[in-house]
């Protein structure tokens, strides 16, 4: 009955590797996103999306990108891979008024090597 | 530049007293303002959310206030227990459309 679940949990890797994280929601949201949180614990939004709109945080490199095979998925795909890149990535998801609260996944740590 | 900043990265206080975090922003006119729980190494759970026309807000144990003059929300529990002890985020967005950002958040730890 898991609400947002991402896999998977523990990722590591080495530096200039290609790797993807999934991310499903069961909750019938039409908004989804994805946030870092770094070894500071500041939680930092990367995308949102819906059926509509990729909104970017444009501090994010184009090396990450978001991938919505339907409307419950929004995996992240992320290219050569850097040390900086390490961290917590959370998925979330919200109802698309915004004005709820967002139903975040666990967690995937990823350590680049 | 925007900012959202929680003034004390650690909190400690001891049982049974009420524990009062604070929430300030720059540059930002929020549609609301929500308040996030962390326990480590899990994701943030959900915990108020309040408009920028109302001023209070209670759920249980739990008080939100909301000064958009001030451009402060103070969150408040009461009888606080060990078990409160996690960090606490806010987090705010413009409207409805925008993402929720948020602050670096405070580590509350409540003392037996």
């Amino acid at each position: 009955d898991t609400a947002v679940s991402q896999t998977p949990k523990y990722l590591v890797t080495q530096m200039g590797n290609d790797k993807s994280i999934k991310c499903e929601q069961n909750l019938g949201h039409d908004t989804m996103y994805w946030y870092k949180q770094d070894s500071k614990k500041f939680l930092k939004i990367m995308f949102s999306y819906n059926n509509k709109e990729l909104i970017i945080n444009e501090t994010v490199p184009n090396r990450f990108s978001p991938k919505s095979p339907d409307k419950a998925h929004l995996n992240l795909h992320i290219n050569s891979l850097e040390l900086g890149d390490s961290a917590v990535y959370f998925c979330a998801s919200s109802p698309p008024t915004g004005e709820y609260g967002y139903t975040f996944g666990s967690g995937t740590r990823l350590t680049v090597v | 530049s925007q900012k959202i900043e929680q003034n004390s990265e650690a909190l400690n206080i001891q049982e049974g007293k009420t524990a009062t975090l604070t929430c300030n922003y720059t540059n930002y006119s929020p549609a609301y303002l929500q308040w996030y729980r962390q326990d480590p190494g899990r994701g943030p759970v959900f915990l108020l959310l309040i408009r920028e026309n109302e001023k209070e807000k209670r759920k249980e144990r739990l008080k939100v206030t909301f000064d958009t003059t001030l451009k402060q929300s103070l969150f408040h529990i009461t009888a606080s227990q060990p078990a409160d002890s996690a960090t606490y985020l806010c987090a705010l967005a413009n409207s409805g459309n925008t993402p929720l950002v948020f602050g670096k958040g405070t580590r509350l730890s409540v003392i037996a």
